[in-house]
């Protein structure tokens, strides 16, 4: 059991908007000011596609973007691609833990 | 553009000690802004950061209290590289290990990742 809770899996259809939600249900040394999002496509290491909850790396497309309320951060893919199926973690800083993970979500393109 | 190479065995036996290295390029293990990281990935435990080692004025390391008994991270400034052992491996440790960049421009996030390695514990 993750200390951050995604949904298992999310679906959308090429264009639509998707949103994956990543909410702190154990960890009381997590910061959600500081989240970050990462997608992995199978067999291949995680990507850095947003940090301090909605910043983007250079090079990440403005379709991606992220949010905050309370202890709950959220990642939104708008204009669906099919390069976009792929699994997408959360990150929180967390003191003494430093990186905490949530459980992983599958976007599956449809 | 930081590049981090991964090597070391796949096959660990239990009670051992898995023992993996992390070559950078890119960028310097003694930098005064990033952090370099294990992070692990299972199955069972998804994605597990175990530890970290960093350079400001003196190296300070920092680890994952579930590991913090049978961890150590050490930076090789002289292959600008750094290192992974965890000693009195079980079955529970199998898991792909990726060692990591945290840049420094963001409060913890990783930008740079290793191609990862799988780790087999089993005898």
């Amino acid at each position: 059991q993750s200390a951050l809770t995604q949904p298992r899996s999310v679906s959308g259809s090429p264009g639509q908007s998707v949103t994956i939600s990543c909410t702190g249900t154990s960890c009381d040394l997590c910061d959600y000011n500081y989240v970050s999002w990462y997608l992995q496509h199978p067999g291949k290491a995680p990507k850095l596609i947003i940090y301090d909850v909605s910043k983007r790396p250079s090079g990440v497309p403005d379709r991606f973007s992220g949010s905050k309320s309370g202890n709950t951060a959220s990642l939104t893919i708008s204009g669906l691609q099919a390069e976009d199926e792929a699994d997408y973690y959360c990150c929180s800083h967390a003191h003494i833990t430093i990186g905490v993970f949530g459980g992983g979500t599958r976007l599956t393109v449809l | 553009q930081v590049q981090l190479q991964q090597s070391g065995p796949g096959l660990v036996k239990p009670s051992q000690t898995l023992s993996l290295t992390c070559a950078i390029s890119g960028d310097s293990v003694s930098s005064n802004t990033a952090a370099w990281n294990w992070i692990r990935q299972s199955p069972s435990r998804g994605l597990e950061w175990l530890g970290r080692t960093y350079y400001r004025s003196k190296w300070t390391n920092n680890y994952a209290v579930s590991v913090r008994s049978r961890i150590t991270i050490n930076p090789d400034t002289s292959k600008n590289q750094f290192s992974l052992l965890l000693n009195s491996v079980t079955p529970e440790d199998t898991a792909v290990y990726y060692c990591t960049r945290d840049p420094g421009f963001c409060v913890t996030c990783y930008d740079s990742w290793g191609q990862g390695t799988l780790v087999t514990v089993s005898s």
